[in-house]
């Protein structure tokens, strides 16, 4: 069965501290991983990663992939109270199950000011 | 600019009655799924669908829960009869899927259930 664990599963941190979430993956026939944001409503999509060792950037998230160790960080920089949220993993695996997204159980990211 | 939706938002009923929600995913996208979230079980895939043809409903309850594609343009799913176990968000996510190929999925408001 595949599985995606996520860690911590909460973080409380100050305004313009740097964190670092992590998601590793047990998905078979692996595609790609994907990070999304949850606040009060339904998840937004950041970034999707589909080659290890390169970065995506979007303003102050950014996030890799490791193929070889399964596993993936998301890194924010000089946090902001609106960076307060769930963040999900996911992972899509390919073959007849392609499209199907594995969640991990979220890291819950609380930044005061 | 183009989003999932989902009908209602908001449903409280009694234990026994039949709940039904709806989605609309982005037109153009051939990938529908149904999730549900609980503070417990985080966000759980309950079935999903691809070019309105159902590929997966191994996280949904059989007995109680059915989950339909009509045309390209609804997908609904169906509790009947509810119980309060059930209480929990429900969201609707589409996407393109062709070829092998994954790509991100758009998740809908979603709609929050509670079942008394």
């Amino acid at each position: 069965e595949d599985k995606v664990v996520q860690s911590p599963l909460s973080l409380v941190v100050h305004e313009g501290d740097t964190v670092t979430l992590n998601c590793s993956y047990e998905v078979t026939n692996f595609r790609s991983l994907l990070w999304y944001k949850q606040e009060k409503k339904a998840p937004t999509f950041l970034f999707m990663l589909t080659s290890s060792g390169i970065e995506k950037k979007s303003g102050r998230l950014s996030s890799i992939l490791d193929k070889k160790e399964l596993f993936s960080i998301l890194n924010i920089t000089a946090t902001q109270t609106g960076d307060s949220a769930i963040y999900l993993c996911a992972g899509t695996a390919g073959g007849t199950s392609y499209g199907k997204l594995t969640f991990g159980q979220g890291t819950i990211l609380t930044v005061h000011p | 600019d183009a989003r999932v939706t989902q009908t209602p938002r908001h449903k409280v009923t009694e234990m026994g009655q039949e709940v039904t929600m709806r989605c609309q995913p982005i037109l153009g996208h051939n990938t529908v799924f149904w999730y549900r979230q609980t503070m417990m079980q985080g966000l759980e895939l309950l079935a999903y669908f691809r070019n309105r043809a159902p590929l997966d409903d191994s996280g949904m309850p059989k007995d109680r829960f059915s989950a339909e594609m009509p045309d390209a343009t609804l997908a609904t799913l169906k509790i009947q009869p509810s119980e309060p176990r059930d209480s929990a968000v429900y969201f609707c996510a589409s996407g393109w899927n062709g070829q092998g190929i994954s790509y991100e999925q758009y998740f809908g408001p979603g709609t929050r259930l509670t079942v008394t």
